[in-house]
């Protein structure tokens, strides 16, 4: 069935440097690929997102790449900061059916001051 | 915040119980997806319903059931609770299914308990 792997699980980085997250999927179905933010006891929030068609997008600090070939995307954080700390989930939306989401199992990210 | 509501937000029930999650999707919006978050997991789908029908459904067992409303509103109901069932129940709203690349939003979530 369908798939989606995260690593790593925890991610600890300085304050200012850079943090990165992969995440590989199985259906060559998706098409929409989404990072959500959840803080501890909240919603999971959307931070970024990249379609199939597109290689890489940025939003000030926070980047995300995909390889379609691969079947490989990643989350970019740079200069990080302590309000970066939460546990992030990538997810892959197949593009028919229903358009369920399948998210990692999440990266817990802390930024020690 | 997103407009999707939830209730209750934390609940507590006694395994062998029955219990009803609610949810108040955006105004617009006609898709509504339930999820399952486990403690330390990434969310796993359980069914959607688009325009009151569901259409689609993940791994979980029949006691698992839903409805949506001629509102887009949705219930969760869970029959015969296990202590397994305890996680963060989310749902998630859309524009429309049947329109390619459209974001969903979720909800704060349903913090369920089984004792």
């Amino acid at each position: 069935g369908e798939n989606v792997e995260q690593h790593p699980s925890t991610l600890s980085v300085q304050e200012g440097d850079s943090a990165v997250i992969k995440c590989t999927y199985s259906d060559s179905a998706s098409n929409y690929f989404p990072w959500y933010k959840q803080e501890l006891g909240k919603r999971p929030q959307l931070i970024i997102d990249i379609r199939s068609n597109v290689g890489e997008k940025k939003d000030q600090r926070i980047a995300v790449t995909l390889n379609k070939t691969a079947k490989h995307f990643s989350l970019h954080i740079t200069e990080t900061q302590p309000e970066d700390s939460a546990v992030y989930f990538c997810a892959a939306r197949e593009d028919s059916g229903t358009y369920k989401y399948i998210f990692g199992t999440g990266t817990r990210l802390k930024v020690l001051a | 915040e997103t407009g999707v509501t939830q209730s209750p937000t934390h609940l507590i029930k006694t395994r062998g119980q029955q219990v009803t999650l609610r949810c108040s999707s955006q105004s617009g919006h006609n898709t509504v997806s339930w999820y399952q978050q486990a403690l330390g997991q990434g969310p796993q789908f359980i069914f959607q319903y688009y325009r009151e029908e569901e259409n689609g459904r993940g791994n979980f067992p029949p006691r698992f059931s839903g409805l949506q409303f001629p509102n887009y509103s949705s219930e969760l109901n869970v029959n015969a609770l296990e202590l397994d069932d305890s996680a963060l129940y989310l749902c998630a709203s859309s524009l429309d299914q049947q329109v390619p690349n459209t974001e969903a939003f979720f909800g704060q979530g349903t913090r369920l308990t089984v004792v």
